[in-house]
């Protein structure tokens, strides 16, 4: 499978605990994207990588939040002490920087902060 | 700053009809990119087509095709003779600078097609 993949895919946590998801982009992707989408909402963009570097961070994304691609494969976000309003579904996408590619997106994580 | 407007929320339509899904976007960027994606009930998002702002040329892929006009700053997409298949929420987002930056969606519209 050469598409985006995401682990977990489901995650319930009770609310103050961390959790941390797993993007693994399309291989040789440079860039690598976090958006959020709640319930009848469109998709929320959070932050970007390309290779390892964190180019844009949304305001969206708080302290409690992080986002890290250590050898500019595969990408985690942390959520630290979640809460009720964190209950979303994180996306992931890539993306190759080269000739204006579009995103693909990966299923998603899917977390419920009871 | 940008925005992505999808005035529709829900359509429902009968097999075999024509549909057109509005897209209204803004931007003070005259280098832009837009965008089409289809999120079946699986969840996952899957792209249908960009288009650039310097390319105002409607397409036509099979049964979808797009409508590009600057002067109205719309993207709208038409499904012809629609399927049970079609149904899903279909989002139009939009990107300043190149097609690789950060994506603005609009809220979706849910597309129902029954037999």
């Amino acid at each position: 499978d050469t598409g985006v993949s995401q682990d977990p895919r489901h995650k319930i946590t009770k609310r103050g605990q961390n959790v941390t998801f797993r993007c693994d982009p399309i291989s040789e992707h440079n860039r690598l994207y976090w958006y959020r989408q709640t319930l009848g909402q469109g998709p929320e963009f959070l932050t970007y990588f390309q290779n390892e570097a964190q180019l844009e961070k949304s305001r969206l994304l708080s302290d409690r939040f992080s986002a890290e691609r250590p050898k500019g494969s595969f990408s985690t976000l942390e959520i630290q002490r979640t809460e009720q309003g964190d209950s979303a579904m994180y996306l992931c996408a890539s993306s190759l920087v080269l000739d204006n590619n579009e995103q693909f997106f990966g299923p998603g994580t899917r977390l419920t902060v009871l | 700053a940008q925005k992505v407007t999808q005035a529709q929320t829900e359509i429902s339509v009968v097999e075999k009809e024509d549909v057109t899904l509005d897209c209204v976007y803004e931007t003070r960027d005259t280098t832009y990119y837009l965008f089409w994606y289809k999120q079946p009930p699986s969840g996952e998002l899957v792209f249908l087509i960009r288009r650039n702002s310097f390319d105002e040329q409607n397409e036509i892929s099979g049964r979808y095709s797009w409508n590009f006009q600057k002067s109205t700053s719309s993207f709208n997409f038409t499904i012809t003779a629609s399927q049970v298949v079609d149904s899903a929420v279909y989002f139009c987002a939009l990107s300043e600078g190149g097609a690789n930056s950060k994506l603005t969606f609009g809220k979706g519209i849910t597309l129902s097609v029954r037999p």
